[in-house]
């Protein structure tokens, strides 16, 4: 079975600085991996996948996440936050065995609070 | 615009009464999700379909019902027989052209019991 842990529930970070937000994840096969974005009372918005090829994949809003398939993660990372990327973040996995009916197993979920 | 839709925003309900959540979508998408979120759980997967009058149960779905009549429309109905339905109630679409297509959210309902 797979399954997604996000290792932080909360990351305070100062406006401007970098954040890194941590998913690993565990399956026995290949997977496609995303990261979604959640501002409050809202739904999910993609911020960006991996399917295949390059490892480091590039999305909106200038983040970017690494996969890296031997230690089993995808973590996310932009270089400088602003106060608007104040929101929840969910890192979710798919199976290519799964894939043709889409279901994804998300993580609990990161908190990112950027301060002025 | 295409989107999903979803309505109500909010919800309240007595405890015992059915209610159904609507989701609809104009973009001629094959599959549907309805998701539950609570506070530190993440998303989990209730009820999906990818064909009309055809539908699957995901991880969560005692308590709940769906149907799928037209491919727009996805109800969701929370029964009384769910013991804790008090959350985010998630809607999802997507195609079903390529692998991994991604899958777009409706803006959600908040069901409270009261």
């Amino acid at each position: 079975a797979q399954s997604v842990t996000q290792l932080d529930s909360q990351v305070p970070v100062f406006e401007e600085a970098p954040v890194e937000l941590r998913c690993n994840y565990s399956s026995s096969v290949s997977v496609y991996l995303f990261w979604y974005v959640q501002y409050p009372n809202q739904g999910l918005q993609l911020l960006l996948k991996y399917l295949s090829g390059s490892t480091l994949v590039k999305g909106i809003n200038g983040f970017e996440a690494e996969f890296n398939k031997s230690q089993t993660s995808f973590h996310l990372r932009k270089p400088s936050v602003h106060i608007s990327d104040t929101a929840e973040y969910f890192c979710a996995v798919s199976d290519y065995g799964s894939s043709n009916t889409g279901k994804l197993i998300f993580g609990q979920g990161t908190t990112l609070q950027v301060k002025p | 615009d295409g989107g999903i839709t979803q309505s109500p925003k909010y919800l309240f309900r007595k405890e015992g009464q059915n209610v159904t959540l609507s989701c609809e979508q104009n973009l001629n998408h094959d599959a549907m999700y309805w998701y539950r979120q609570d506070p530190g759980q993440g998303l989990r997967l209730i009820y999906y379909s990818q064909i009309v009058n055809d539908f699957q149960k995901g991880d969560i779905a005692e308590g709940y019902s769906v149907s799928r009549e037209k491919k727009e429309s996805f109800p969701l109905t929370v029964t009384s027989a769910q013991k804790n339905p008090t959350a985010f109630y998630l809607c999802a679409s997507r195609s079903l052209g390529l692998p991994a297509d991604t899958q777009y959210f409706g803006p959600g309902t908040r069901l409270t019991v009261l």
